[in-house]
């Protein structure tokens, strides 16, 4: 089982829908979560991070936290073309590492 | 506000040959993290320093090593290089170990022949 757990994806949303990525993780003890979006060809963008349960909110995006069932997951409300990226979950876990998933590329159709 | 630099951009190199990466944090930042990220296995933590101290490390050879200077500037060496070492190279910087947002410079690619 990987640490962080992510859908490769692609996910297809159309344009205002809202878009749900979901992140699943192995280390009971991580207390760090975090959201970053990579366009291709550049370096990730710290886009939201959470370290408490329940929901974070920031602009367009929603941060969600369940500890409990391991599973963090990022709402992106009204989609627009420019959010078409490669998302990537990131936890710090009991050892102080912040673990990377694999990413999930999301498309947002016109 | 600055962000994170490294230098160079692009580098190509011959298998056995070594390489040393350089990176520059945001003003005011003491911690400094380095990746790798690949096609295939994604980003994988290679260390992470903070105040001149290595204060944790990934799971890769010894052959990857670095280090922080005084005033929080950091280098990477990658020594006998291999064509799988070829990856993009990605520096993260943040304020200090407390906190946990990293913000990442534009990396580094390293094409290994």
């Amino acid at each position: 089982q990987k640490e962080v757990e992510q859908n490769s994806g692609p996910l297809s949303v159309p344009e205002g829908a809202i878009a749900s990525l979901n992140c699943t993780y192995s280390d009971r003890g991580s207390q760090s979560f975090f959201w970053y979006r990579q366009y291709s060809g550049k370096s990730p963008e710290l886009i939201m991070f959470i370290y408490s349960n329940g929901d974070k909110e920031d602009g367009r995006f929603t941060a969600q936290l369940n500890k409990a069932s391991q599973y963090v997951s990022l709402l992106i409300r009204d989609s627009q073309p420019s959010d078409s990226a490669t998302y990537l979950c990131a936890v710090k876990g009991s050892a102080s590492k912040i673990i990377f998933g694999s990413g999930t590329r999301l498309s947002i159709r016109p | 506000k600055a962000g994170v630099t490294q230098t160079p951009r692009y580098l190509i190199k011959t298998r056995g040959q070594q390489v040393t990466l350089s990176c520059s944090p945001i003003s005011g930042h003491r911690s400094v993290s380095w990746y790798q990220q690949t096609p295939g296995q994604g980003l994988q933590f290679l260390f992470e320093y903070f105040s001149e101290t290595q204060r944790n490390k990934g799971n890769f050879p010894g052959r990857f090593s670095g280090r922080q200077f005084s005033n929080s500037r950091s280098e990477m060496n990658v020594s006998t290089l291999e064509l799988g070492d070829s990856a993009l190279y990605l520096c993260a910087s943040s304020l200090d170990k407390a906190y946990n947002e990293q913000f990442f410079g534009p990396g580094t690619r390293l094409t290994v022949l």
